[in-house]
């Protein structure tokens, strides 16, 4: 099983419509962070998580919420998804200076 | 704060030579720096990492990189190209607390390789 998992890794979904992506890891690491991608943008941080009540956001949290529900889990949701955020999205943990990224969730808003 | 600056969001090289992708960055604290390479329709696979100790640093596939602090660089190189290197490059820096922190990342540099 990989360390980090993220479900679904792809997901057509119409616009207006609530979506949750799921992130969950088997690391032990206290951090978590979710980041999205766009081409010729790079990643860009969301969410951020430092433990399970800590909860902070990123350069672009507009249109997004998360949830920690445990320290092995953490959500991000789109409450009214809109074509623009359409992208790649990647969970991440770390701990000291070691990063695991899971493998992505491609998310397309019609 | 931290940003890091990728010059050149697209790298064309041939088969056999020097490979070399810029990143500079910013930091109002020490920095741990990163280069991750992502193939197409695939995950973050990271490369090499800068955490304070050598500043030139050894990374897999033959890719190192050197970290100048006069500079605030952290180019990454390969003496000779691959056609199987052809992917998009992505440099990122971090803070240096080994605690761990919000990674943030350049723009990304597509690298073509030609026979």
């Amino acid at each position: 099983d990989a360390d980090v998992t993220q479900t679904p890794r792809n997901r057509i979904t119409k616009t207006g419509k609530r979506i949750m992506l799921e992130c969950s890891q088997t690391k032990g690491h206290d951090r978590m962070y979710w980041y999205r991608q766009d081409p010729g943008l790079g990643l860009q941080l969301i969410y951020y998580s430092f433990d399970v009540k800590d909860i902070n956001k990123g350069e672009i949290s507009d249109g997004y919420s998360v949830s920690r529900q445990a320290q092995a889990k953490f959500s991000l949701s789109l409450e009214s998804a809109i074509p623009n955020q359409t992208a790649l999205y990647f969970c991440a943990t770390s701990a000291r200076y070691g990063y695991t990224f899971g493998s992505g969730t491609r998310l397309t808003v019609v | 704060a931290q940003s890091v600056t990728q010059l050149g969001s697209h790298v064309s090289v041939s088969e056999g030579a020097l490979v070399l992708l810029r990143c500079n960055y910013s930091s109002s604290v020490p920095p741990y720096l990163f280069w991750y390479v992502q193939y197409p329709n695939q995950g973050l696979q990271l490369l090499l990492k800068y955490t304070s100790a050598a500043t030139l640093v050894k990374g897999i596939n033959g890719f190192e990189a050197e970290f100048k602090k006069s500079e605030t660089s952290f180019h990454l190189t390969k003496p000779s190209a691959h056609m199987s290197d052809a992917a998009e490059y992505f440099c990122a820096v971090g803070p240096g607390n080994n605690q761990g922190g919000k990674l943030i990342f350049g723009q990304g540099t597509e690298l073509s390789v030609k026979p």
